[in-house]
């Protein structure tokens, strides 16, 4: 994998599902995996950085868990609300500290 | 408000012109960097500044250039902007200058070239 991909483009959940998205990128000189909370209007919040293989990091109802082997990150949404509508991006940094972005997964949860 | 300043908020110019979009990072942070979103992309790393030295290159084109001054605050300067330059440019710092360090964004600069 060159780039940094991430599945589905777009995900529409009732409010109370839990959901999950994946973000795909390159293994070899792997540096760290960003994810960011990006909302409309809004400029992107980071949500987490995660360096070493097998790291999980959790901020309320919201987890994510790395794989820098396979090169691949999920993250996890429990128990989704409506305030919780947003572009989900993650980011590979390599070990030039170049930044490389996924197009993002972008969730609307309905009341 | 992550702290992160960024100036002006809108900018629109004509092609051919040139323009210098400001950044101030976030107290005590020495790392700032700038990202470029177009319609048609996603965020796109364009460079990225350490304490006053240049760190990294992403997709930055050659008539752009950026500098960050010894006050920490960085500058992007656009020149022989085209129509396809149009997009909002978003700057971020971050404490320490590596790839594992979080990095908070500023509100973004709306560039329009007609």
């Amino acid at each position: 994998i060159l780039n940094v991909e991430q599945s589905p483009q777009s995900l529409h959940v009732q409010e109370g599902d839990s959901t999950n998205f994946t973000c795909s990128f390159p293994s070899s000189n792997f540096y760290a995996l960003h994810w960011y909370r990006w909302e409309t209007a809004k400029s992107p919040e980071a949500l987490f950085v995660m360096t070493l293989n097998g790291d999980e990091k959790k901020k309320g109802r919201i987890s994510a868990t790395l794989n820098t082997k396979e090169g691949y990150s999920y993250l996890y949404i429990k128990g989704s609300q409506p305030e919780d509508s947003a572009t989900y991006l993650c980011a590979s940094n390599t070990g030039g500290f170049k930044t490389i972005f996924g197009a993002g997964t972008r969730l609307f949860v309905k009341a | 408000d992550s702290g992160v300043t960024q100036t002006p908020k809108h900018l629109i110019t004509a092609t051919g012109q040139r323009v210098t979009l400001r950044c101030s990072p976030r107290s005590g942070d020495l790392s700032v960097y700038w990202y470029q979103q177009s319609l048609d992309q996603g965020l796109q790393f364009l460079i990225q500044y350490y304490n006053g030295e240049e760190r990294a290159k992403g997709n930055i084109l050659e008539r752009f250039s950026a500098q960050q001054f010894p006050d920490l605050h960085s500058e992007l300067n656009l020149s022989s902007l085209e129509l396809g330059d149009s997009a909002l440019y978003f700057c971020a710092s971050s404490v320490g200058g590596g790839g594992g360090e979080t990095q908070y964004f500023g509100p973004g600069t709306r560039l329009l070239v007609l």
